[in-house]
């Protein structure tokens, strides 16, 4: 059975500074990882994802995520965080044998002046 | 321009009243998806669609009917079974693997 886990509900992080939002996840076959924002009442946004090749994934809006195998994570990142990428952020997995994708429950990403 | 439109934005019904939430895409993707998002719980699968005329349970089906009858239509009807209906749902589609999601549609049970 698919599973997707993000163990933080809220991300603080100062202006200026790095931020890391963590995922992990569960598949019996070859992952497709992605990461979504949603900003209040609206739709979700892709950001980037993972199917194959290059482990390090460049996407929307400076941000970047690495998958690791052995770790079964795709933590997003990015090097400077600015006060607009307060959101609320979303890591959704989906096994490359099935159509099926679900969703992690989500991290509240709030960035200080 | 291209796009997924969901309606209407704001719905609200009594107890005991079946409600139907449209979904229209014409991005031409071949699969699409309906999930609900509660305070706290992320997004949950209702149900998806892969081609016309087929469609399958998501992880939380109880209660609640879909049907595809042309591609770019994915309607969900909230039966009165769903014990729980008040919640935001979204549609999306995906052609390539990310999904193109609509702007959403809260439901409110009175």
């Amino acid at each position: 059975a698919q599973s997707v886990a993000q163990p933080e509900d809220q991300v603080n992080v100062a202006e200026g500074n790095p931020l890391t939002v963590k995922c992990t996840y569960s598949v019996s076959g070859n992952p497709y990882l992605f990461w979504y924002v949603q900003y209040p009442n609206r739709g979700l946004q892709f950001l980037l994802k993972y199917i194959t090749g290059d482990n390090l994934v460049k996407g929307s809006y400076g941000f970047e995520a690495e998958f690791n195998k052995s770790q079964t994570s795709f933590h997003l990142k990015k090097p400077s965080a600015l006060v607009s990428d307060s959101a609320l952020y979303f890591c959704a997995v989906r096994d490359s044998s099935a159509s099926k994708i679900i969703f992690g429950s989500g991290t509240r990403l709030s960035i200080r002046p | 321009d291209g796009g997924i439109t969901q309606s209407p934005k704001y719905l609200f019904r009594k107890e005991g009243q079946n409600v139907t939430l449209s979904c229209e895409q014409n991005l031409n993707h071949d699969a699409m998806y309906w999930y609900r998002q509660d305070p706290g719980q992320g997004l949950r699968l209702i149900y998806y669609s892969q081609i016309v005329n087929d469609f399958q349970k998501g992880d939380i089906a109880e209660g609640y009917s879909v049907s595809r009858e042309k591609k770019e239509s994915f309607p969900l009807t909230v039966t009165s079974a769903q014990k729980n209906p008040t919640a935001f749902y979204l549609c999306a589609s995906t052609l390539t693997g990310e999904l193109f999601f609509g702007e959403g549609s809260r439901l409110t049970v009175l």
